[in-house]
């Protein structure tokens, strides 16, 4: 089992969707979540933290549920913009702790 | 967000011959980087960890022979590439670590493309 899983997609939706990844982590002493995003023939870019009581930026809004050792990305009102691959990452607050990420979900936006 | 600097950009060598990356963190110090390598339509793949003052810790699967790195600032960490072969032709990232409100969050470097012909 991989230490950190997301559907690899991809996600086809039309522009002015809603859409959900969710990405489901191994490791139970994991303290730290992130959403990263990467374009294609670019380096992954943060996107937001995700922190226990969820938070939101904008049309994005991250939660995570520690007992389900599972967080999630919402996206609303989906742009042509927004295409590109969703990356899920788990780390530690101490500095040896591995930092993991999935091997990331496609979205392709379609106008 | 923080910056992280990666030089060359793009490189194209001759097989048996030896390439240096530069990973430079311009705006805060980074006492822990990273090195990833990335094939087409696949997932980052660790390879190292690179230490500032001490060894790297390689994953396994990564000859630590052929893939030397260097930490030897707060701001720079090198990996080289030795006696490259055509099967080394990949996208290489870095990225630093920094301390962030949400915890580690890690900062990548625009890539080398490196092709070995």
């Amino acid at each position: 089992r991989k230490e950190v899983e997301q559907d690899p997609g991809p996600f086809n939706v039309p522009e002015g969707a809603t859409v959900a990844f969710n990405c489901t982590y191994s490791n139970s002493a994991s303290q730290s979540f992130f959403w990263y995003r990467q374009d294609c023939r670019k380096e992954p870019k943060l996107l937001m933290s995700v922190y226990s009581s969820g938070n939101e930026d904008g049309r994005f809004t991250a939660q995570l549920n520690r007992a389900s050792q599972y967080i999630s990305l919402l996206i609303r009102d989906s742009k042509l913009s927004d295409s590109a691959t969703y990356l899920c990452v788990a780390t530690g607050n101490t500095g040896g702790f591995k930092t993991i990420f999935g091997a990331g979900t496609r979205l392709f936006v379609k106008a | 967000g923080a910056v992280v600097s990666q030089h060359p950009s793009r490189v194209i060598c001759k097989s048996g011959t030896s390439v240096k990356i530069e990973c430079r963190s311009l705006d805060f110090q980074a006492t822990t980087m990273f090195w990833y390598r990335q094939f087409p339509k696949q997932s980052l793949m660790l390879m190292a960890t690179s230490n500032e003052g001490s060894k790297a810790t390689y994953e396994q699967g990564v000859e630590k022979d052929k893939f030397l790195i260097n930490h030897a600032s707060l701001t720079l960490s090198t990996l080289t590439v030795t006696s490259a072969h055509p099967e080394d032709s990949s996208f290489y990232i870095c990225s630093a670590r920094r301390q962030g409100a949400g915890g580690y969050e890690q900062y990548f470097g625009p890539g080398t493309r490196l092709t070995v012909t």
